[in-house]
Protein backbone atom coordinates (compact mmCIF):
# COMPACT_ATOMS: atom_id res chain seq x y z
CA UNK A 1 0.00 0.00 0.00
CA UNK A 2 1.05 3.27 -1.19
CA UNK A 3 1.06 6.47 1.61
CA UNK A 4 2.22 10.15 1.89
CA UNK A 5 3.28 11.80 4.66
CA UNK A 6 3.54 15.70 5.02
CA UNK A 7 5.62 17.06 7.54
CA UNK A 8 4.23 19.89 9.42
CA UNK A 9 0.56 20.68 8.88
CA UNK A 10 1.65 24.62 9.07
CA UNK A 11 3.78 26.36 7.94
CA UNK A 12 4.93 29.92 7.76
CA UNK A 13 7.12 32.18 6.10
CA UNK A 14 7.56 35.62 5.80
CA UNK A 15 6.48 37.75 2.17
CA UNK A 16 10.04 37.27 -0.05
CA UNK A 17 11.25 34.36 1.70
CA UNK A 18 11.67 30.50 0.44
CA UNK A 19 9.07 28.24 1.22
CA UNK A 20 9.29 24.42 1.70
CA UNK A 21 6.78 22.19 2.10
CA UNK A 22 7.62 18.63 2.60
CA UNK A 23 6.82 15.42 1.47
CA UNK A 24 7.70 12.14 1.62
CA UNK A 25 5.98 8.78 -0.08
CA UNK A 26 5.97 4.99 0.57
CA UNK A 27 5.82 3.05 -2.42
CA UNK A 28 7.18 -0.58 -3.50
CA UNK A 29 7.12 1.31 -6.68
CA UNK A 30 8.13 4.70 -8.14
CA UNK A 31 4.71 6.10 -7.94
CA UNK A 32 2.94 9.31 -9.89
CA UNK A 33 3.17 12.22 -7.71
CA UNK A 34 1.29 15.24 -7.22
CA UNK A 35 0.95 18.78 -5.71
CA UNK A 36 -2.60 20.39 -5.67
CA UNK A 37 -3.42 23.49 -3.50
CA UNK A 38 -6.78 24.70 -2.05
CA UNK A 39 -7.52 28.25 -1.56
CA UNK A 40 -10.88 28.81 0.76
CA UNK A 41 -13.49 27.59 -0.35
CA UNK A 42 -12.64 26.34 -3.63
CA UNK A 43 -11.83 22.91 -4.98
CA UNK A 44 -8.06 21.70 -5.44
CA UNK A 45 -6.08 22.75 -7.95
CA UNK A 46 -3.38 20.79 -9.68
CA UNK A 47 0.23 22.42 -8.83
CA UNK A 48 2.08 20.08 -10.57
CA UNK A 49 3.00 16.24 -10.88
CA UNK A 50 5.91 13.85 -11.76
CA UNK A 51 4.96 10.78 -13.67
CA UNK A 52 8.38 9.84 -15.58
CA UNK A 53 11.32 11.72 -17.15
CA UNK A 54 12.84 14.69 -15.79
CA UNK A 55 12.93 14.77 -11.41
CA UNK A 56 12.80 18.60 -11.37
CA UNK A 57 8.80 19.11 -12.13
CA UNK A 58 7.94 22.90 -12.59
CA UNK A 59 4.60 23.89 -11.74
CA UNK A 60 2.42 26.90 -11.64
CA UNK A 61 2.74 30.47 -9.65
CA UNK A 62 6.18 29.95 -9.91
CA UNK A 63 6.27 26.44 -7.70
CA UNK A 64 8.58 23.30 -8.39
CA UNK A 65 9.19 20.11 -6.72
CA UNK A 66 11.82 17.72 -7.46
CA UNK A 67 11.41 13.34 -7.13
CA UNK A 68 14.25 12.21 -4.89
CA UNK A 69 13.84 8.40 -4.93
CA UNK A 70 16.93 7.68 -2.73
CA UNK A 71 15.21 9.89 -0.06
CA UNK A 72 11.69 8.98 -1.42
CA UNK A 73 10.55 12.64 -1.19
CA UNK A 74 8.64 15.44 -3.41
CA UNK A 75 9.52 18.50 -1.86
CA UNK A 76 7.07 21.52 -3.03
CA UNK A 77 9.23 25.05 -3.07
CA UNK A 78 9.15 28.53 -4.48
CA UNK A 79 12.13 30.88 -4.01
CA UNK A 80 9.72 33.69 -2.74
CA UNK A 81 6.55 33.61 -1.25
CA UNK A 82 3.91 36.19 -2.29
CA UNK A 83 0.69 36.95 -0.38
CA UNK A 84 -1.17 34.92 -2.70
CA UNK A 85 0.51 31.51 -2.09
CA UNK A 86 -1.41 31.70 1.45
CA UNK A 87 -3.73 28.25 1.09
CA UNK A 88 -3.75 24.72 1.72
CA UNK A 89 -1.64 22.53 0.47
CA UNK A 90 -1.92 18.46 -0.32
CA UNK A 91 0.65 16.33 -1.83
CA UNK A 92 -0.43 13.15 -3.71
CA UNK A 93 0.37 9.92 -4.57
CA UNK A 94 -0.64 6.99 -7.32
CA UNK A 95 0.24 3.67 -8.39
CA UNK A 96 1.73 3.70 -12.10
CA UNK A 97 1.50 -0.47 -11.92
CA UNK A 98 -1.86 -0.61 -10.49
CA UNK A 99 -4.01 -0.41 -13.70
CA UNK A 100 -6.11 2.11 -11.36
CA UNK A 101 -6.26 5.99 -11.02
CA UNK A 102 -6.69 6.28 -7.44
CA UNK A 103 -4.70 8.86 -5.53
CA UNK A 104 -3.88 9.03 -1.62
CA UNK A 105 -3.79 12.25 -0.70
CA UNK A 106 -1.65 13.56 2.45
CA UNK A 107 -3.12 15.63 5.32
CA UNK A 108 -1.92 18.92 3.79
CA UNK A 109 0.06 21.82 4.71
CA UNK A 110 -1.74 25.14 5.86
CA UNK A 111 1.11 28.10 4.28
CA UNK A 112 0.80 31.12 6.07
CA UNK A 113 2.74 34.46 4.30
CA UNK A 114 3.73 36.68 7.18
CA UNK A 115 3.74 40.22 5.44
CA UNK B 1 -13.41 23.87 -21.48
CA UNK B 2 -15.34 23.88 -18.03
CA UNK B 3 -14.19 22.25 -15.64
CA UNK B 4 -15.99 20.02 -13.20
CA UNK B 5 -19.14 21.06 -12.41
CA UNK B 6 -20.72 20.41 -9.16
CA UNK B 7 -24.39 21.45 -8.38
CA UNK B 8 -25.48 23.11 -5.95
CA UNK B 9 -23.04 25.00 -4.44
CA UNK B 10 -24.51 24.95 -0.91
CA UNK B 11 -27.18 22.99 0.57
CA UNK B 12 -28.96 23.38 3.44
CA UNK B 13 -31.61 20.48 4.65
CA UNK B 14 -33.31 19.12 7.37
CA UNK B 15 -32.14 15.79 9.18
CA UNK B 16 -33.93 12.97 7.63
CA UNK B 17 -34.12 14.61 4.15
CA UNK B 18 -33.11 13.07 0.89
CA UNK B 19 -30.07 15.40 -0.73
CA UNK B 20 -28.31 14.56 -4.03
CA UNK B 21 -25.67 16.34 -5.31
CA UNK B 22 -24.66 16.33 -8.92
CA UNK B 23 -21.57 16.57 -10.79
CA UNK B 24 -20.86 16.76 -14.89
CA UNK B 25 -16.89 15.61 -15.38
CA UNK B 26 -14.55 17.03 -18.34
CA UNK B 27 -15.57 15.56 -21.46
CA UNK B 28 -13.09 12.72 -22.29
CA UNK B 29 -12.19 11.73 -18.83
CA UNK B 30 -12.84 8.30 -17.43
CA UNK B 31 -12.43 8.41 -14.02
CA UNK B 32 -14.74 10.29 -12.16
CA UNK B 33 -13.91 10.67 -7.52
CA UNK B 34 -16.56 11.52 -5.05
CA UNK B 35 -14.26 12.99 -1.84
CA UNK B 36 -15.69 14.49 1.54
CA UNK B 37 -13.88 16.98 3.32
CA UNK B 38 -14.14 17.98 6.83
CA UNK B 39 -12.06 19.55 9.60
CA UNK B 40 -11.85 16.49 11.83
CA UNK B 41 -11.03 13.95 8.64
CA UNK B 42 -9.50 16.07 6.04
CA UNK B 43 -10.47 14.22 2.35
CA UNK B 44 -11.86 10.87 2.05
CA UNK B 45 -12.05 9.01 -1.22
CA UNK B 46 -16.11 7.90 -0.80
CA UNK B 47 -16.26 6.09 -4.37
CA UNK B 48 -14.87 6.32 -7.64
CA UNK B 49 -15.86 5.05 -11.24
CA UNK B 50 -13.89 4.11 -14.64
CA UNK B 51 -15.99 4.09 -17.58
CA UNK B 52 -19.54 4.66 -15.83
CA UNK B 53 -18.64 1.72 -13.51
CA UNK B 54 -18.22 1.74 -9.53
CA UNK B 55 -14.66 0.74 -8.99
CA UNK B 56 -14.21 1.19 -5.37
CA UNK B 57 -16.62 2.16 -2.77
CA UNK B 58 -15.24 1.25 0.27
CA UNK B 59 -15.41 4.45 1.33
CA UNK B 60 -19.16 5.60 1.39
CA UNK B 61 -20.08 5.65 5.05
CA UNK B 62 -22.83 3.54 5.13
CA UNK B 63 -26.14 2.67 3.29
CA UNK B 64 -27.44 5.80 3.24
CA UNK B 65 -24.69 6.89 0.88
CA UNK B 66 -25.61 5.93 -3.19
CA UNK B 67 -23.84 7.48 -6.21
CA UNK B 68 -24.56 6.94 -9.33
CA UNK B 69 -23.01 7.38 -13.13
CA UNK B 70 -25.95 6.51 -15.86
CA UNK B 71 -23.40 7.72 -18.64
CA UNK B 72 -19.95 9.87 -19.16
CA UNK B 73 -20.97 13.34 -18.53
CA UNK B 74 -23.17 12.89 -15.53
CA UNK B 75 -22.89 11.66 -11.79
CA UNK B 76 -24.94 11.45 -8.47
CA UNK B 77 -24.22 11.44 -4.36
CA UNK B 78 -27.06 10.86 -2.96
CA UNK B 79 -27.79 10.55 1.39
CA UNK B 80 -31.05 9.17 2.12
CA UNK B 81 -31.90 9.90 5.35
CA UNK B 82 -29.45 12.91 5.89
CA UNK B 83 -27.92 13.25 9.27
CA UNK B 84 -26.18 16.48 10.62
CA UNK B 85 -22.70 14.10 10.72
CA UNK B 86 -22.92 14.21 6.59
CA UNK B 87 -22.49 17.88 7.00
CA UNK B 88 -19.20 18.53 5.55
CA UNK B 89 -17.86 20.03 1.54
CA UNK B 90 -18.06 17.30 -1.23
CA UNK B 91 -16.02 17.22 -4.17
CA UNK B 92 -16.17 15.53 -7.37
CA UNK B 93 -13.03 15.53 -9.70
CA UNK B 94 -12.46 13.47 -12.84
CA UNK B 95 -9.31 12.51 -14.69
CA UNK B 96 -7.82 10.21 -17.61
CA UNK B 97 -5.34 7.36 -16.50
CA UNK B 98 -2.05 9.37 -15.12
CA UNK B 99 -2.85 13.48 -15.90
CA UNK B 100 -3.68 13.98 -12.01
CA UNK B 101 -7.10 14.57 -10.90
CA UNK B 102 -9.40 18.16 -11.97
CA UNK B 103 -11.67 18.62 -9.41
CA UNK B 104 -14.93 20.65 -8.94
CA UNK B 105 -15.74 23.92 -6.58
CA UNK B 106 -17.68 21.65 -4.53
CA UNK B 107 -21.12 21.52 -2.63
CA UNK B 108 -21.09 22.28 0.79
CA UNK B 109 -23.95 20.45 2.65
CA UNK B 110 -25.37 21.57 6.01
CA UNK B 111 -27.86 19.41 7.53
CA UNK B 112 -29.49 20.70 10.17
Amino acid sequence: AQSVTQLGSHVSVSEGALVLLRCNYSSSVPPYLFWYVQYPNQGLQLLLKYTTGATLVKGINGFEAEFKKSETSFHLTKPSAHMSDAAEYFCAVSDKFSGNEKLTFGTGTRLTIIP
Amino acid sequence: DAGVIQSPRHEVTEMGQEVTLRCKPISGHDYLFWYRQTMMRGLELLIYFNNNVPIDDSGMPEDRFSAKMPNASFSTLKIQPSEPRDSAVYFCASSFKGGGYTFGSGTRLTVV
